[in-house]
């Protein structure tokens, strides 16, 4: 099946400092990239939704000033989270839209492995 | 507004069966989507309902009635490592996932 691989897979960084977070599809061009934030014992909150060579489409709340979304190539978009502060302490999840060359094939979504950030 | 509606918790005994039920309302539909998540990992792929009726895979069974707008996954002969959260997920008209706020299964031995 289809991969995708996060990078960092966990960070901790100090108040008021960026972190930027990899997602990458291994083995399949992703036209669309998903950005989740999913806190202790909650579901998943979609932030974002990144196509590559354009700007991101973010959802009702999410300030796209300080999640700067990139998705400059078809396996590969990045999250910077900058200014972080504790609140931002969370779990982060990217996932990638096949459409149609495998597996279950038609719009699944896949995951990656998350990115745990906590800001001290 | 839309709404993805699934049970909280549910407790079940390994080796019995579990159903959790999805019931959801939103803009269009282009599929169901069932989801595993275990504690602190990203979620994983279980199954996908386009059309009415059943859809089996090993130990996992996942059903949909667009109509009542209706779903469930049906788990069969548990093992402890099915204790994790089962995400029911529609695509709606736009293409976009709507999430449900996960069903937390138990398994007792």
């Amino acid at each position: 099946g289809a991969v995708v691989s996060q990078h960092p897979s966990w960070v901790i960084c100090k108040s008021g400092t960026s972190v930027k977070i990899e997602c990458r599809s291994l083995d399949f061009q992703a036209t669309t990239m998903f950005w989740y934030r999913q806190f202790p014992k909650q579901s998943l909150m979609l932030m974002a939704t990144s196509n590559e060579g354009s700007k991101a489409t973010y959802e009702q709340g999410v300030e796209k000033d300080k999640f700067l979304i990139n998705h400059a190539s078809l396996t590969l978009s990045t999250l910077t989270v900058t200014s972080a502060h504790p609140e931002d302490s969370s779990f982060y999840i990217c996932s990638a839209r096949d459409f149609g060359t495998g597996g279950q094939g038609i719009y699944e979504q896949y995951f990656g492995p998350g990115t745990r950030l906590t800001v001290t | 507004g839309q709404n993805i509606d699934q049970p909280t918790e549910m407790t079940a005994t390994e080796g019995a069966i579990v159903q959790i039920n999805c019931t959801y309302q939103t803009s269009g539909f282009n599929g169901l989507f069932w989801y595993q998540q275990h504690a602190g990992e990203a979620p994983t792929f279980l199954s996908y309902n386009v059309l009415d009726g059943l859809e089996e895979k090993g130990r996992f069974s996942s059903f949909l009635s667009r109509s009542k707008g209706y779903s469930y996954l049906l788990l069969k002969e548990l093992q402890m490592k099915d204790s994790a959260s089962y995400l029911c997920a529609v695509m709606d008209s736009n293409y976009q996932l709507i999430w449900g706020a996960g069903t937390k299964l138990i398994i007792k031995p």
